[in-house]
């Protein structure tokens, strides 16, 4: 069965801190992996794709993320977080040239002053 | 680019109403998206519209969920007769080619 899994439904930083959120997909298909940030009351925002190539991708706002096959990841990471990223994060999986994606339930981020 | 437009950004409703949410694309994307997002079932893509013709509805719950999208810039999605379980958060997204999305800012829907 494809599936996305966020398997951190919550996650708590301090402001400084380096953060990593976890995403394993199941697939059949080579997967196009995809993190998008949601703040409260807006859409969703792309933060980075992978389609191929470097399995290391950077983003928007600092963010990047690694593709391990070998693991069926793609976790997103950043270096020092900021009070404005406290947000929720969506881990989305899809084939080339897609149009459906199936997502992750999402991780939500809170930041502590 | 004024990106996705969604109207309205919170409805409430009472049950049996009629609930017609509104998108606008970005001008110029040939592709169009409605997800619905619940706590329970996280985002769902319910309609996929294609150079304004419907490619796969197969999620849109049931019959009391229509689309259009009349022209390329502009798409409803219409609840008739809506019902308390039909509460969510409703996101319009549009895209210049595959694999690439860009989502409103969603409506809010009540239905009390």
């Amino acid at each position: 069965a494809q599936s996305v899994t966020q398997p951190d439904i919550h996650i708590t930083v301090s402001e400084g801190a380096s953060l990593e959120l976890r995403c394993n997909y199941s697939y059949g298909a080579t997967p196009y992996l995809f993190w998008y940030v949601q703040s409260p009351g807006q859409g969703l925002q792309l933060l980075l794709k992978y389609f191929s190539g470097d399995t290391l991708v950077q983003g928007i706002k600092g963010f990047e993320a690694e593709f391990k096959r070998s693991q069926s990841s793609f976790n997103l990471r950043k270096p020092s977080v900021h009070w404005s990223d406290a947000a929720e994060y969506f881990c989305a999986v899809g084939a080339k040239g897609t149009y459906k994606y199936i997502f992750g339930t999402g991780t939500r981020l809170k930041v502590l002053a | 680019d004024a990106g996705v437009i969604q109207s309205p950004r919170h409805e409430v409703t009472e049950m049996g109403q009629e609930v017609t949410l509104r998108c606008k694309p970005i001008s110029g994307h040939n592709s169009l998206f409605w997800y619905r997002q619940t706590m329970m079932r996280g985002l769902e893509l319910l309609i996929y519209f294609n150079n304004n013709v419907p490619i796969d509805d197969s999620g849109m719950p049931e019959d009391r969920f229509s689309a259009k999208m009349p022209n390329a810039s502009f798409s409803t999605l219409k609840i008739q007769p809506s019902e308390p379980r039909d509460s969510a958060v409703y996101f319009c997204a549009s895209s210049p080619g595959p694999n690439t999305q860009y989502f409103g800012p969603g409506t809010r829907l009540t239905v009390l």
